[in-house]
């Protein structure tokens, strides 16, 4: 089946730096890749939109500076928190689907973030 | 906003109980789905129903889908302390492209 490799799990940096977090489709080419938000025992927020090969897309409220999306390949995206706040603190979560499937997602493992 | 509601916010059965959570919507949808998130990982795709679907069933799972009411159902039967988890539903807005919407989602913590 098709696998998402999300990494790192964990991370803890201090404040004012930046962290990247990658999003691997390990089995599939990932024609498009979401990245979410997700504050403890609440919902999944979509964050962006990344198609391979052009500008992620942004949810309103999301600073496109902020949380930098990068998607060079089909198999990797990638997700830069930039001066880091501990208000960044939280679960990150990417997904990855191929082209014409409205229904074949495959979520990453996730990565908790803790900015110190 | 157009996030699902989902409840209970939380459920606490015995094992072997059967569990219900419900998840209600605002707009039209193309097909709804049930994922499963254990605590600190990321989601587990359980099933799928499509907007022409009434009712759908997967092992212990059953969901139903009402589409002139915007809510669906997820059953879990006979269930067993490894279905301790947040069960969520999601969905993609007619016209949303591969967007991904989530429900609020729901607690379940099935005690031996």
């Amino acid at each position: 089946g098709a696998v998402v490799s999300q990494h790192p799990s964990w991370v803890i940096c201090k404040s004012g730096t930046s962290v990247k977090i990658e999003c691997r489709s390990l089995d599939f080419q990932a024609t498009t890749m979401f990245w979410y938000r997700q504050f403890p025992k609440q919902s999944l927020m979509l964050m962006a939109t990344s198609n391979e090969g052009s500008k992620a897309t942004y949810e309103q409220g999301v600073e496109k500076d902020k949380f930098l999306i990068n998607h060079a390949s089909l198999t990797l995206s990638t997700l830069t928190v930039t001066s880091a706040h501990p208000e960044d603190s939280s679960f990150y979560i990417c997904s990855a689907t191929m082209q014409g499937k409205s229904y074949g997602y495959t979520f990453g493992s996730g990565t908790r973030l803790t900015v110190v | 906003s157009q996030q699902g509601e989902e409840d209970p916010q939380a459920l606490s059965i015995q094992e072997g109980e059967n569990a219900t959570m419900n998840c209600s919507y605002k707009t039209s949808i193309n097909n709804l789905q049930w994922y499963r998130q254990n605590s600190g990982r990321g989601l587990v795709h359980l099933i799928l129903i499509r907007s022409n679907e009434r009712e759908k069933h997967s092992g212990r799972l059953r969901v139903t889908l009402d589409t002139s009411k915007k809510s669906s159902s997820l059953l879990i039967t006979a269930s067993r302390a490894a279905d301790t988890a947040s069960y969520f539903c999601a969905y993609i807005l007619t016209g949303g492209g591969n967007k991904l919407t989530f429900g609020t989602g729901t607690q379940l913590k099935v005690e031996l």
